[in-house]
């Protein structure tokens, strides 16, 4: 089993719609929790941290955690052309970022 | 604010050559900094972690002696890649993170290896 599954997509979805990306993680002491978002060609750009229970809102974005299930989710509102991309998770279970493989997302105009 | 550079963006060198790769933190302190690796379409495979003024910690897999990781100061770390060939070309990208309690990493843009 993978330490960070992400579904590698390709996952579509309509422009204004909200996209919903999903991670699992297998470490039940992971303590925080990061969604970064990567373009083509580019570097990783941190969207989100993460380290409690719950939901945490940042303009469009919100993330979603579950410890208990180990699952952690980012929802992204009113989907805009701009936000295709592809999403990484990563969790910090030993100090240094365990990624999984990313979700590619496609925002149709 | 937690800006990371890196320097050069791209290079382009001949098999058997020596290329440097720095990774600087613009406005923080970076007591770790991490050097990942990107193959196309893959995720992020991190190669090692550098803390200041110590030894690399390298992941498995990785040749110490190919990739020298340097971590001087608190703001500048290098990598570099020894005896290059067309097999390290890749996306090399940093990041670096601030003091104790500190969990976020930020990037670099990355540098782009081409090996000939």
């Amino acid at each position: 089993q993978k330490e960070v599954e992400q579904n590698s997509g390709p996952l579509s979805v309509p422009e204004g719609a909200i996209a919903s990306l999903n991670c699992t993680y297998s470490d039940r002491g992971s303590q925080s929790f990061f969604w970064y978002r990567q373009y083509s060609g580019k570097s990783p750009e941190l969207i989100m941290s993460i380290y409690s229970n719950g939901d945490k809102e940042d303009g469009r974005f919100t993330a979603q955690l579950n410890k208990a299930s180990q699952y952690v989710s980012l929802l992204i509102r009113d989907s805009q052309p701009s936000d295709s991309a592809t999403y990484l998770c990563a969790v910090n279970p030993f100090e240094k970022l365990v990624f999984g493989q990313g979700t590619r997302l496609t925002i149709n105009p | 604010g937690a800006v990371v550079s890196q320097h050069p963006s791209r290079v382009i060198c001949k098999s058997g050559t020596s290329v440097k790769i720095e990774c600087r933190s613009l406005d923080f302190q970076a007591t770790t900094m991490f050097w990942y690796r990107q193959f196309p379409k893959k995720s992020l495979m991190l190669m090692a972690t550098s803390n200041e003024g110590s030894k690399a910690t390298y992941e498995q897999g990785v040749e110490k002696d190919k990739f020298l990781i340097n971590h001087a100061s608190l703001t500048l770390s290098t990598l570099t890649v020894t005896s290059a060939h067309p097999e390290d070309s890749s996306f090399y990208i940093c990041s670096a993170r601030g003091g104790a309690g500190q969990e976020t990493q930020y990037f670099g843009p990355g540098t782009r290896l081409l090996v000939l």
